[in-house]
């Protein structure tokens, strides 16, 4: 059981060059998240999906695509990166049970930093 | 909208004195709170989590929590630090409401254990 990974660990891009991160969780989790960590401002959400083929923005979506073809996946791309996009993004997928929420799993996240 | 205050960023402490780490929610309905610990350079893991029921809550390691409705804190707390615990602790905040239970992160506590 790996959980919750994440491709790549670490991301040097150029301003204006594209990349996508790879999410992939074994735990059968219907809901899988994008968060991304700034020095003294936690995490915050940058979108999330419910489901297979669904996806939703969260709290700074401005920037970044998501898609959820399959279940075990979730892609976070930046179609064209910004200095401001250098970050820690971690993924993180849960289920819920009896309309409460379950824990977040976490992956191990991805350096990214853009010049 | 719910949002959360750790209004310490750095806690330096000897190693077995106890220590606790402040944290206050704000929300306009029932909450679900958690404890998430990030070691260096790794993701986040759940150390504890309140749902319902005791407003005690435990985890394995002597970690503990209360949760205060009428104060909006969930404080955490453990009576003999070890060297082991320095990291970085963030309180989480869900309102378990629509198909989705997102988390909203406080800025996190940098928790600084020595000799």
């Amino acid at each position: 059981n790996a959980g919750v990974t994440q491709t790549p660990k670490f991301r040097v891009l150029k301003t204006g060059q594209s990349m996508t991160l790879l999410c992939a969780q074994d735990m059968n989790h219907e809901y899988m998240y994008w968060y991304r960590q700034d020095p003294g401002m936690g995490l915050r959400l940058i979108h999330y999906s419910v489901g297979e083929g669904t996806t939703a923005k969260g709290e700074v979506p401005d920037g970044y695509n998501v898609s959820r073809l399959k279940k075990q996946n979730f892609l976070l791309g930046l179609e064209s990166a910004a200095p401001s996009q250098t970050s820690v993004y971690f993924c993180a997928s849960s289920q819920e049970r009896d309309s409460r929420p379950y824990e977040q799993y976490f992956g191990p996240g991805t350096r990214l930093t853009v010049t | 909208a719910q949002s959360v205050t750790q209004l310490d960023s750095q806690v330096p402490v000897f190693e077995e004195a106890p220590v606790e780490l402040r944290c206050n929610y704000s929300s306009s309905v029932s909450v679900y709170l958690f404890w998430y610990v990030q070691y260096p350079n790794q993701g986040l893991q759940l150390l504890l989590k309140y749902l319902s029921g005791s407003t005690l809550v435990e985890s394995i390691n002597g970690f503990e929590a209360e949760f205060n409705k009428s104060q909006t804190s969930f404080h955490l707390r453990k009576p003999s630090v070890h060297i082991s615990d320095t990291a970085e602790y963030f309180c989480a905040v869900s309102e378990g409401n629509g198909p989705a239970s997102k988390l909203t992160f406080g800025t996190g506590t940098r928790l600084q254990v020595t000799l």
